[in-house]
């Protein structure tokens, strides 16, 4: 049963520090987008990945977010320096692009982000 | 820009009730549009989707939605609900019909079922 996977679940950092969060899409997908989930903004859409080529963060913050995705099995979020209005669940999604038509996005079951 | 609006919040509902969960979406071209079901610390998952064709689209765990173009909704239904299907519902629209395909969702709509 092939699902995505993030780590780690939960997270209780203090502000200022680095926090990271990974991602494994499900084998063989081809695009990663990582999204915040609060409790005021609903979903957002931070960043957009396709052939681990960041295609849209837009909607990241860019002082201090960054994405990558070092090779096909791995993305990661990371936050520095962290702040109490980073505190959210981030969640990863991972599909399949054929570059037309609909594709399908799998979510991962989030990481608890917490900033004291 | 693609917008969606979830009208309620929370719908409180009791055991085998009929419910019907609103989402309304604004765009400008042709669009894809979904229903996400969320349950206690898990991630988002897939309900159903309306991508072309016949306007009501069935879905998973007996949900279904009917697309209404004139009227911009894609209202989510199900004739009888179970208490395992309380969980938060979000609507999604998507724009394009290949390459970069955005996805933006509404705010989402907690469904209680009342034993």
């Amino acid at each position: 049963d092939a699902r995505v996977t993030q780590t780690p679940r939960h997270k209780v950092t203090e502000m200022g520090q680095e926090v990271t969060m990974r991602c494994q899409p499900i084998l063989g997908h081809n695009t990663v987008f990582w999204y915040r989930q609060t409790m005021m903004q609903g979903l957002e859409l931070l960043a957009y990945f396709r052939n681990r080529a960041p295609l849209d963060d837009s909607g990241m913050p860019k002082d201090r977010f960054s994405a990558e995705m070092p090779d096909a099995t791995l993305a990661t979020l990371k936050i520095q320096p962290s702040e109490p209005r980073d505190s959210a669940v981030y969640f990863c999604a991972s599909g399949r692009s054929s570059g037309r038509g609909y594709n399908e996005q799998f979510f991962g079951p989030g990481t608890r982000l917490t900033v004291l | 820009a693609q917008s969606v609006t979830q009208l309620d919040s929370q719908v409180p509902v009791f055991e085998e009730a009929p419910v019907e969960l609103r989402c309304n979406y604004s765009s400008s071209v042709s669009v894809y549009l979904f229903w996400y079901v969320q349950y206690p610390n898990q991630g988002l998952q897939l309900l159903l989707k309306y991508l072309s064709g016949s306007t009501l689209v069935k879905g998973i765990n007996g949900f279904e939605a009917e697309f209404n173009k004139s009227q911009t909704s894609f209202h989510l239904r199900k004739p009888s609900v179970h208490i395992s299907d309380t969980a938060e519902y979000f609507c999604a629209v998507t724009e394009g019909s290949g390459g970069y395909q955005k996805v933006t969702f509404g705010i989402g709509t907690k469904l209680q079922v009342i034993p």
